[in-house]
């Protein structure tokens, strides 16, 4: 595609329900990162793929938390039991290789709020 | 662990004015890249300019232009010729050599006065 989408653009859920928020990255990109922005803050990274494989999860807070890419294209990240902390927009980002120097594209986000 | 820090919670600016943020960071690294992201209300980051910490020249963009200096871990933002369109949030951002730790500053808002 022309660019990376996110859906859905916004989500309410009541706490304690799951919820599934897709990214699809550039075509050809090879890797993808998760992002989650609170109100006022800048983004704190989550998860990044490459290719299939998640090659680095250390920002993902617990373990209600995860995220799969299959086939190595569409992502999609996971919340189980939501909390009202875990509203956020979180936003997606792909680019074509994982080295310091690549630039990063960036959806426009889903904005999760949990009652 | 790294750190990004952008003191200036708000700035404003008149119409084709020159305005300055501000951006520290702490690292152990010598290689290492910085970024200045905007971030419209539309919520989509986007790229304004970028640095490598290797390189001693300050890249600029067209009206973009930073401040880079490495000893002082300084790393300001300066947009000429300010135009309404600039109006956004400006997030400074630290990423690695290899890729990893990609850090965000907590950002500062522009206005631009008419």
């Amino acid at each position: 595609g022309a660019g990376v989408s996110q859906t859905p653009s916004n989500k309410v859920t009541e706490k304690g329900k799951y919820v599934e928020l897709r990214c699809d990255p550039i075509s050809g990109h090879t890797a993808l990162y998760w992002y989650r922005q609170s109100l006022g803050q800048g983004p704190e990274f989550l998860i990044y793929f490459q290719g299939t494989g998640a090659a680095d999860d250390s920002g993902l807070p617990n373990d209600r938390f995860f995220a799969v890419r299959p086939e190595g294209s569409v992502s999609t990240l996971k919340i189980q039991r939501t909390e009202r902390g875990d509203s956020a927009v979180y936003l997606c980002a792909s680019s074509s290789n994982s080295g310091g120097a690549d630039t990063q594209y960036f959806g426009p986000g889903t904005r999760l709020t949990v009652l | 662990a790294q750190t990004v820090t952008q003191s200036q919670p708000e700035m404003s600016v008149q119409e084709a004015e020159t305005v300055t943020l501000s951006c520290t960071y702490d690292t152990s690294e010598s290689d290492y890249y910085l970024f200045w992201y905007k971030q419209p209300p539309s919520r989509q980051m986007i790229l304004v300019i970028r640095q490598e910490a290797y390189k001693q020249q300050n890249a600029t963009e067209n009206r973009f232009s930073v401040n880079f200096q490495k000893a002082a871990k300084s790393f300001s933002l300066k947009i000429s010729d300010s135009q309404l369109g600039d109006a956004a949030m400006y997030f400074c951002a630290y990423r690695d050599n290899y890729g990893q730790n990609f850090v965000f500053g907590p950002g500062t808002r522009l206005s631009v006065l008419p």
